[in-house]
This record gives structure tokens, sequence and C-alpha cells, in this order.
């Protein structure tokens, strides 16, 4: 059984260009989420799609990001106009339950971002 | 805003000595998870404990959930080199689905 897989697993852009960013969950896993590692930081959440449906981005930046889970296809995070701020690794992870406390998340390798 | 606090954030003992990793909150959790992550790699899931006081063991590690269910430990004995890494515990917030992380404690065991 595959894990999560994420590509590509290094993107590097310059300002102003647009990273996608793609998570193919576990085979039977139908919620994804993913987070945000900055250097020296510990994980951050930023959003959590089922399949066609986002249930949570309360972690999500208001502007130039967004996250999509479709119904055929990996989830795709998008980060439009990058700044260097922006670099960091990316994780998705899946699940297969959603809402509730045993809420077990298996994660991908990560996305390396660096934003020249 | 539930938040977890880990300590310490980072450690470095010899081969064979124990060693705890603590993370606490002020808030109650419905579940917490440990996970180990490695340098370019993800997080990986060691336990996962749900029940207050609940105690699970995984070969030299041991993990404890407070009987509050705000505080949980990880415990390892004897460590080897090979226990390097980052150490995260996440608890599953109020509303379920995501996960609150510490800030991660780096362990390094020498030879």
């Amino acid at each position: 059984n595959a894990g999560v897989m994420q590509n590509p697993r290094h993107l590097v852009r310059r300002r102003g260009q647009e990273a996608r960013l793609r998570c193919s969950p576990m085979k039977g896993h139908s919620h994804v989420y993913w987070y945000r590692q900055l250097p020296e930081e510990g994980l951050k959440f930023m959003v959590y799609l089922q399949k066609e449906n986002i249930i949570d981005e309360s972690g999500m930046p208001k502007e130039r990001f967004s996250a999509e889970f479709p119904k055929e296809g990996p989830s795709i995070l998008r980060i439009q106009q990058v700044v260097r701020g922006d670099s960091a690794a990316y994780f998705c992870a899946s699940s297969p339950f959603g809402l509730n406390s045993y809420n077990e998340q298996f994660f991908g390798p990560g996305t390396r971002l660096t934003v020249l | 805003t539930q938040l977890l606090e880990q300590s310490p954030q980072f450690l470095s003992i010899q081969e064979g000595e124990n060693l705890t990793v603590y993370c606490n909150s002020s808030s109650v959790f419905s579940s917490l998870q440990w996970y180990r992550q490695e340098p370019g790699e993800g997080p990986v899931l060691l336990v996962t404990v749900v029940t207050g006081g609940e105690v699970k063991k995984l070969k030299r590690l041991t993990f404890q959930f407070g009987d509050a269910r705000k505080d949980s430990s990880l415990h390892i004995t004897a460590a080897q080199p090979g226990d390097t890494g980052l150490y995260l515990c996440a608890g599953v917030g109020n509303q379920g689905g995501k996960l609150i992380f510490g800030q991660g404690t780096e362990l390094s065991v020498k030879p």
C-alpha cells in the first residue's frame, strides 16, 4: 500500500512566479491536510479538504494561496506570486477519517519550496 | 487557541542514557500523537494516545497521556544513535480535523 505521495520534492521559483504542489493521499483516504514548516518552527496547519470540499481553511493565508482536492486526481496547493517568505517545506497528510477524535494522519515526504 | 509546548527543544546525550520529552498544554485534547521526523523527510507516526492515563510502549519508547488529557510524555530507555531525530507531539483540535503541533524536540544521540 503506497504511502502519501508528494511532488515535486524540491521546487525553485523566482519571486512573482506561481508554485503548484501536488499530493496523492494513501489509497482509501479521502481526507487531505496541508501543513507548512518554516525553518526553526514547527508544523503549522494550513487547510483541510475532503473530495471536492474545503472543510477548514483557517490556517491558510487569505491572499495568494488556494487549495483544491478534485473528484479525480491529486490535491493541489497553489501559491500565486510567490515571495521569499513562502520558502518552506510543505507537507501533505491524509487520513481515512476526518472529524473525529482519533484522527491519525499519515504524512508525505514534503515539497521544499525555495523562492529566489 | 490551543497550544502545545514541548520541552526540551534540544537534547544531546550519549548512547545508553535515558531521556524524557514533555508535551504540555492548558487545553484538553481528545487525543495526542507522537511523530518522529528525519531531515528531508515527513513526520512518521509513532503512536496515538486517546484515554487519560494511558501508557503505550513501543520497544524502548514509552508514551504516557496525562490523566486530564492536557499533557503527554515520551520516555526513551537506553537511547541509541538511531533514535536521533526530531520528535513532535500533535493534538487533535477541538473541532477535529487539524493537528496542532508542538515546536519539536531535536534529539541527538552520540555513540
